[in-house]
C-alpha cells in the first residue's frame, strides 16, 4: 500500500482482556516503531524493530506489553490483561533506513479499556 | 523536566496570519529535527525534516533550528483554515527514537 496501515482502528476491551494490534508498514521499510499517545500528549516511544530484530523495547511500560515482527514486515503489538491506564492511541511508524530517517506514521489504533 | 518542551497553546489566528510554533529541548545528542502535523483522530503527518542549524523553507512552511540555544521553530505563512491541526516537534538522535513535544493546537479562523 501507499502508506502505513493499522488495524483495528478502534478497539474496546474489558479490563483483563488481551488485545492484539496490527501494523502494516510501507513496503520495503527496514525500521518499524510503536508509539503510545495519551490524550493531549505527544507520542511516546515504545519499541523499535530493524527488520525482524527487536533492537529496543525500553519504552514498553510493563511486561504485559509484547511486540513482534517475525518476518520483518507486519508487526503486532500485544497487550495482556489490559488495564484502564492502557487506554491510548497506539501508533505505528516505519522508516526506509536506520537512525535519522523520516518516520511515517499510520492512523493509529484507539484502545479504550473499560 | 521533559526532554522536549513545546508551547502548549492553543493558538487561534485569523486566516492569512503567520503562525509561530516553538519548542525547546535539553538533550544535546539531538541531531535532526522533525515537525509533524496531526489532524484530529489521524496519525501524525511529516511536514518538515532538518538536521542542521538554520532555516529550511518548503512552500508556506519554514523550520528554524538553533542548536546552540536548543530552540526549534516552525512558521506557517498565509495560514489557511486547512492548517488547523495539532503541530508536534520531534527531535531525534542516533538512537533512532523520536522525542515528541506535547503538541500545539492551532485554529485558523476563516
Amino acid at each position: 500500500g501507499a502508506g502505513v496501515s493499522q488495524s483495528p482502528r478502534y478497539k474496546v476491551a474489558k479490563r483483563g482482556q488481551d488485545v492484539a494490534l496490527r501494523c502494516d508498514p510501507i513496503s520495503g521499510h527496514v525500521s518499524l516503531f510503536w508509539y503510545q499517545q495519551a490524550l493531549g500528549q505527544g507520542p511516546e516511544f515504545l519499541t523499535y524493530f530493524q527488520n525482524e530484530a527487536q533492537l529496543d523495547k525500553s519504552g514498553l511500560p510493563s511486561d504485559r506489553f509484547f511486540a513482534e515482527r517475525p518476518e520483518g514486515s507486519v508487526s503486532t503489538l500485544k497487550i495482556q490483561r489490559t488495564q484502564q491506564e492502557d487506554s491510548a492511541v497506539y501508533l505505528c511508524a516505519s522508516s526506509a533506513g536506520l537512525a535519522g530517517n523520516e518516520q511515517f506514521f499510520g492512523p493509529g489504533t484507539r484502545l479504550t479499556v473499560l | 523536566q521533559k526532554e522536549v518542551e513545546q508551547d502548549p497553546g492553543p493558538l487561534s489566528v485569523p486566516e492569512g496570519a503567520i503562525v509561530s510554533l516553538n519548542c525547546t529541548y535539553s538533550n544535546s545528542a539531538f541531531q535532526y529535527f522533525m515537525w509533524y502535523r496531526q489532524y484530529s483522530r489521524k496519525g501524525p503527518e511529516l511536514l518538515m525534516y532538518t538536521y542542521s542549524s538554520g532555516n529550511k523553507e518548503d512552500g508556506r512552511f519554514t523550520a528554524q533550528v538553533d542548536k546552540s540555544s536548543k530552540y526549534i521553530s516552525l512558521f506557517i505563512r498565509d495560514s489557511q483554515p486547512s492548517d488547523s491541526a495539532t503541530y508536534l516537534c520531534a527531535p531525534g538522535s542516533n538512537d533512532y527514537k523520536l522525542s515528541f513535544g506535547a503538541g500545539t493546537t492551532v485554529t485558523v479562523r476563516a
